[in-house]
């Protein structure tokens, strides 16, 4: 069955450093979201992508984030200049139409130092 | 901005008994979808139901939506131990533009 994949399972990173979360969704999906977790608390929103723009996001999808999808297969969540509250889960989902089921990956979880 | 919230917030069953679990929301939605998540692991999709739906099966799973409440129940019966995990309900609100509202979700642990 297909899955969302993303990589790093991990990462950790200097406060102040870039950093690049990549997900590959469901091939034949159209509809791409990141979500985050930091522990013990909701999963949030960060933003969707459509159609090679932002669709929508959310507050915490300040200038310090950014999202592109360089070719056909993969999505990319960047972070310009993490900070230490940046630590958390991150999650890609996927979703074949608007209004429809979100496939999310296993995360990738950020630990900033 | 409306939040999913579960009640209860956590629940300890033998394996066999049913377990359920609630969600209320404040707003008006386009569907209602029910997560499961294991121990720092990723989401599992376990259902969708639609606004205009009232109850949707799955397997063991049982969904209702009340939108006159605005709540929606899980059920899950003859419970396992590989059900133990964590459980979230997330909200696509008509308001929003595809984004999911999570609540905070239910801790579920089925003894065997």
């Amino acid at each position: 069955e297909p899955e969302v994949t993303q990589t790093p399972s991990h990462q950790v990173t200097q406060m102040g450093q870039e950093v690049i979360l990549r997900c590959v969704p469901i091939s034949n999906h159209l509809y791409f979201y990141w979500y985050r977790q930091i522990l013990g608390q909701k999963v949030e929103f960060l933003v969707s992508f459509y159609n090679n723009e932002i669709s929508e996001k959310s507050e915490i999808f300040d200038d310090q984030f950014s999202v592109e999808r360089p070719d056909g297969s993969n999505f990319t969540l960047k972070i310009r200049s993490t900070k230490l509250e940046d630590s958390a889960m991150y999650f890609c989902a996927s979703s074949p139409e608007r209004r429809n089921e979100q496939f999310f990956g296993p995360g990738t979880r950020l630990t900033v130092l | 901005s409306q939040q999913g919230e579960e009640d209860p917030q956590a629940l300890s069953i033998q394996e066999g008994e049913n377990a359920t679990m609630n969600c209320s929301y404040k707003t008006s939605i386009n569907n209602l979808q029910w997560y499961r998540q294991n121990s720092g692991r990723g989401l599992v999709h376990l259902i969708l139901i639609r606004s205009n739906e009232r109850e949707k099966h799955s397997g063991r799973l049982r969904v209702t939506l009340d939108t006159s409440k605005k709540s929606s129940s899980l059920l899950i019966t003859a419970s396992r131990a590989a059900d133990t995990a964590s459980y979230f309900c997330a909200t696509d609100e008509v308001a929003g533009n595809n984004r999911l509202a999570f609540g905070k979700g239910n801790q579920v642990v089925v003894i065997p």
